[in-house]
This record gives C-alpha cells, sequence and structure tokens, in this order.
C-alpha cells in the first residue's frame, strides 16, 4: 500500500511571497489534516477534512493560509504571503475512519512533511 | 483544555539499557493516547496506542499502559538498541489530535 504523498519536500522563498504544498493520501482515506511543525515543537493540527468537507480549522491562520480538498482525495495547502515565522515542516496525514466528534482512535499516517524556509 | 507534556530531552542511552518516556495529558473526558516515533527523515509513524483506561499498547518491544487515575502514558522499553533512535512524541486524541514537543533518544553502541 502506497503511503502519504507530499511534494515538494524543500522549499525556500522569501517573505511575502507566496507558496503551496501538495498531499496525496493513502487510497480510500476520507480524513485528511494538515499540521505545521515548527523546529523543537509538536505538530500542531491546521486543519482537518472528512472527504471535501472542513471538520476543523479553528487554528488555522486565515489571513495567510489557505487549504482545499475540492474532490476528496488530494489537497493542497497555501501560504499567502509568506513571514519568517511560517518557517517550519508542514506534515500530511489522512486516516481511514469517518471521523465522529468526541473520540477519534484512528492511526493517523504521515507523509514526509514539507520542509519551508522563509528568508 | 486538551494538551499534552512529555520528558524533555534529549536522552542518551547506551544499547541494552532501560528506557522510559515519561508522558503525562491533560483532556476532558476520555481520550485516546499514542505514541508515534520519527527517525530520522522520515514522516511520524504510529508506534502504539492506547484507547481506554489500564489499555496496554505494546510493539517492537516498547509497552506504554493508559493510567487513568495518574493521567500518564509513560513509554517503556527494557533493551534498547542503536535503530530505536529516534524522536518520540505522546499524543491524545480527544476531537483533534494534540502531540507533544518531542522526546529525542540517541542509542550509543
Amino acid at each position: 500500500e502506497a503511503g502519504v504523498a507530499q511534494s515538494p519536500r524543500y522549499k525556500i522563498i522569501e517573505k511575502r511571497q507566496s507558496v503551496a504544498f501538495w498531499c496525496n493520501p493513502i487510497s480510500g482515506h476520507a480524513t485528511l489534516y494538515w499540521y505545521q511543525q515548527i523546529l523543537g515543537q509538536g505538530p500542531k493540527l491546521l486543519i482537518q477534512f472528512q472527504n471535501n468537507g472542513v471538520v476543523d480549522d479553528s487554528q488555522l491562520p486565515k489571513d495567510r493560509f489557505s487549504a482545499e480538498r475540492l474532490k476528496g482525495v488530494d489537497s493542497t495547502l497555501k501560504i499567502q504571503p509568506a513571514k519568517l515565522e511560517d518557517s517550519a515542516v508542514y506534515l500530511c496525514a489522512s486516516s481511514s475512519l469517518t471521523f465522529l466528534a468526541g473520540h477519534n482512535t484512528d492511526t493517523q499516517y504521515f507523509g514526509p512533511g514539507t520542509r519551508l524556509t522563509v528568508l | 483544555g486538551n494538551s499534552v507534556t512529555q520528558m524533555e530531552g534529549p536522552v542518551t542511552l547506551s544499547e541494552e539499557a532501560f528506557l522510559t518516556i515519561n508522558c503525562t495529558y491533560t483532556a476532558t473526558g476520555y481520550p485516546s493516547l499514542f505514541w508515534y516515533v520519527q527517525y530520522p527523515g522520515e514522516g511520524l509513524q504510529l508506534l502504539l496506542k492506547a484507547t481506554k483506561a489500564d489499555d496496554k499498547g505494546s510493539n517492537k518491544g516498547f509497552e506504554a499502559t493508559y493510567r487513568k487515575e495518574t493521567t500518564s502514558f509513560h513509554l517503556e522499553k527494557g533493551s534498547v538498541q542503536v535503530s530505536d533512535s529516534a524522536v518520540y512524541f505522546c499524543a491524545l486524541s480527544r476531537n483533534q489530535f494534540y502531540f507533544g514537543t518531542g522526546t529525542s533518544l540517541t542509542v550509543i553502541p
């Protein structure tokens, strides 16, 4: 079974530029997650999709970050414009169970991440 | 709110030593608890999980028991190997996933 695919693996941009990341989840996985992992910290959830609908985007900085999953399969995360503090690894994960509020016991499978450096 | 606190690293052990990485949590209700591992250059992988109190998760010689009374989920392994060198993350699931800051483990021959 193919794992979660992400591209690019590395990206260096200057502040105020735009950048986009792509994720292809494991086939058949309904739930897709984007995380931001700053160096020395644990992953922080940015947005969670179930199929092509948003379940939780409470921690997504919506003034500059956007994400979509138009056909319920692959997803893109965009930053426009980027700031220095956006330098981080952006992780995509997917899981197979339908999300049920209150208790999620499903295993998340992570991609290798995209390391973003903003200069 | 929901949060995870785990032992700060880095941790350096000799091969065959006993490993404990502490993890405590704060959560409303009854979360599920997880340990994820991140090997150098790779993505996070599930190591083990427990979904209710007193459950013991185990995998690859690692174990962790869900202790509701102490709100803990400490990771243990009786004899570590060089190949266990990685960053270990404790996490809980309650509506969404919350991760600890990670503990870096280096095992030396």
